[in-house]
């Protein structure tokens, strides 16, 4: 079966560049959410789509802004990036009209600012 | 302090032992989630719990409301099971399920 696929699974970047992470949900899945898992961190939630609108909000940096596009698939945009903001990145999505709203995870895109 | 804590942080094991991962919480929650994450990042759930109790195979979690405790039960335990187990729980009354407070992780070695 299709799970949560998420691109690029590595990505190297310099101080104050721009990165872009990608996330496709299980097929029907209708909603998208991001997390951050710095290096020896638990993981923190960032943000949320339902729908293709804004359903939450968490600890997301004002340089990172996010979408959900009319395919529900969602990308991660991340500006002047920081040292601080090599993490793994891994998206879930869920079906709001399923049994439980099970979640289901991406493998994780790592991302290494230099 | 954390408002989802677990224990162990670590913990090694002999393949075949029965092993207890806890986890407490000082929030209200609407679930609770178990995930299994493997080197390189890739995260699985295993359950999610409102209550009760669920079985999956040699996997069983428990959760006590009133407690706010929960524990993740490994039978027979295998060295493919070597992992870092992580707690994670959704508000209460939030309606957004995957809005996750996330404990520590567990990391748990299984040796032969």
């Amino acid at each position: 079966a299709a799970g949560v696929i998420q691109s690029p699974r590595h990505l190297i970047k310099e101080k104050r560049e721009t990165a872009t992470l990608k996330c496709y949900p299980i097929p029907r899945h209708d909603t998208v959410y991001w997390y951050q898992q710095g290096p020896g961190q638990d993981p923190q939630f960032l943000i949320s789509f339902y729908e293709k609108m804004q359903s939450d909000k968490g600890s997301i940096p004002d340089r990172f802004s996010a979408q959900q596009f009319s395919d529900y698939h969602s990308e991660l945009n991340m500006s002047s990036l920081e040292l601080g903001d090599s993490a793994l990145y891994f998206c879930a999505s869920s079906y709001t009209g399923g049994p439980g709203n099970t979640i289901y995870f991406g493998e994780g895109s790592w991302l290494t600012v230099v | 302090k954390n408002e989802v804590e677990q224990s162990p942080q670590n913990l090694t094991a002999q393949e075949g032992e029965f092993i207890t991962i806890n986890c407490s919480y000082s929030v209200g929650i609407s679930a609770l989630h178990w995930l299994q994450q493997h080197p390189g990042g890739g995260i699985v759930s295993l359950f999610m719990l409102s209550s009760g109790k669920k079985k999956h195979g040699r996997l069983i979690a428990t959760i006590n409301i009133q407690e706010k405790h929960s524990s993740l039960h490994i039978t027979a335990s295998h060295p493919r099971d070597s992992a870092v187990y992580i707690c994670a729980v959704t508000i209460h009354g939030s309606s957004n399920t995957g809005k996750l407070i996330f404990g520590q992780g567990t990391t748990l070695q299984v040796k032969p």
